[in-house]
């Protein structure tokens, strides 16, 4: 089965700074999600990567895709408290007319002000 | 639109007793999750249903049932809980292969 790892499992920076989050996979990815949690609530979609070498952006979060399709990065350029929560990487598995993700154990983010 | 809601938002209960977990969209998806979170294990999947009408397993199935009741909901229900069902259940829609939209999650405790 595929498994995702997440790396760093926690993160603390200042306000300001750049940060990087990384999801890496056993397989092939076919498709990879970002999802962000706040403490007692559900997740947020951030957004979906399909493409190797895909890279999207919204606001100051980009992820990439890596051409390999083996691992992706969520990037946050000048990071603010808005961003603490708990990070996410989803990717699909199996075939179907449903997709099931698989995901990763999460990044925990804290930005301190 | 509310999206994705679920009930309740916290419960507790005893061993062996038994309770059903409620969820509903308003997107008009076609394909329905139930998920498990627990520390340092991310969610895993517990069953699913591709359509009205159709469930199947997940990763995680045992000591679950679910019912597609409609397009709109989606229970699933505890028979005899146990405390390591102990977790935050999170329900999520999707239109098929689309993008997953998740509920605000249900922390269930069984002591």
């Amino acid at each position: 089965s595929q498994e995702l790892e997440q790396s760093p499992q926690s993160l603390i920076v200042q306000e300001g700074k750049n940060l990087t989050i990384n999801c890496t996979s056993s397989k092939t990815l076919y498709g990879l999600y970002w999802y962000k949690q706040k403490y007692g609530e559900g997740l947020i979609f951030l957004m979906m990567l399909q493409k190797g070498g895909e890279e999207k952006s919204h606001e100051k979060i980009t992820a990439k895709l890596d051409e390999k399709k083996q691992q992706s990065s969520l990037h946050i350029t000048a990071s603010q408290p808005s961003h603490a929560g708990i990070y996410l990487c989803g990717a699909p598995r199996g075939s179907g007319s449903a997709r099931q993700l698989t995901f990763g154990s999460g990044t925990q983010l804290t930005v301190l002000p | 639109n509310a999206g994705v809601t679920q009930t309740p938002k916290f419960q507790v209960l005893k061993t062996g007793q038994s309770m059903t977990l409620q969820c509903a969209q308003d997107m008009n998806h076609n394909s329905m999750y139930w998920y498990r979170q627990d520390p340092g294990m991310g969610l895993r999947l517990i069953y699913y249903s591709a359509s009205e009408g159709t469930t199947d397993k997940g990763e995680v199935p045992n000591g679950y049932n679910v019912s597609r009741l409609n397009k709109r909901e989606f229970s699933l229900r505890l028979e005899s809980a146990a405390p390591s069902q102990t977790s935050v259940y999170f329900c999520a829609s999707s239109g098929g292969l689309d993008t997953q939209y998740f509920g605000p999650g249900t922390r269930l405790t069984v002591l």
